[in-house]
């Protein structure tokens, strides 16, 4: 099973500022790495699939990068509705797919 | 636009049994594949189980394989999960997920609750 640690655990930024968060696969998983924004009370949803695409309606201010093992996820000029949970997830080695344990987007 | 809306969670004791369903919409139902994927309060998502969309392939998490088991009905645009022999460690927000392709879910429902519990 393929083990995803994101980090930092809590991020705290002002508004306004950029916000990069940090994604480690313990082996390669290519780039079949998504990420995704939780926020409480809600369902997940997609944010970037492909370590850097996209998903349908996601603004430009919100990038994914790397391959491998290393994956960050970026977001610029940080907005009141990005404050949230943000979890990776790997669906290159499955079953099963595996998330990280999330890192709290918080505002300084 | 595309909708999941799952039902059939609630308060259960150790060892009972609790059947979830979700309804699907918008979409071509049976042209793609589906997942439970849940949360436990306070905690980060877990895999649970996926369906290819003719259920010819069916996973299952270690963590519920032989207990839980994942069904689909592409006349009625529904998904299942009957879920025995329920533990304390089940309860959790269980989510319905389509996949946009083999495991990574795109749309996700809003989720319902299975509290386990005496």
């Amino acid at each position: 099973e393929i083990v995803m640690t994101q980090s930092p655990a809590t991020l705290s930024v002002s508004p306004g500022e950029r916000a990069t968060l940090s994604c480690r696969a313990s082996q390669s998983v290519s780039s079949n790495l998504a990420w995704y924004q939780q926020k409480p009370g809600q369902a997940p949803r997609l944010l970037i699939y492909g370590a850097s695409t996209r998903a349908t309606g996601i603004p430009a201010r919100i990038s994914g990068s790397g391959s491998g093992t290393e994956f960050t996820l970026t977001i610029n000029s940080l907005q009141s509705e990005d404050f949230a949970f943000y979890y990776c997830q790997q669906y290159n080695n499955w079953p099963p797919y595996t998330f990280g344990q999330g890192t709290k987007l918080e505002i300084k | 636009e595309v909708q999941l809306v799952e039902s059939g969670g609630g308060l259960v004791k150790p060892g009972g049994s609790l059947r979830l369903s979700c309804a699907a919409s918008g979409f071509t139902f049976n042209s793609y594949s589906m997942n439970w994927v849940r949360q436990a309060p306070g905690k980060g998502l877990e895999w649970v189980s996926s369906i290819s969309s003719s259920s010819s392939y069916i996973y299952y998490a270690d963590s519920v394989k032989g207990r839980f088991t994942i069904s689909r009905d592409n006349a009625k645009n529904s998904l299942y999960l009957q879920m025995n022999s329920l533990r304390a460690e089940d309860t959790a927000v269980y989510y319905c997920a389509r996949d946009l392709e083999i495991g990574l879910p795109d749309y996700w429902g809003q989720g319902t609750l299975v509290t386990v519990s005496s």
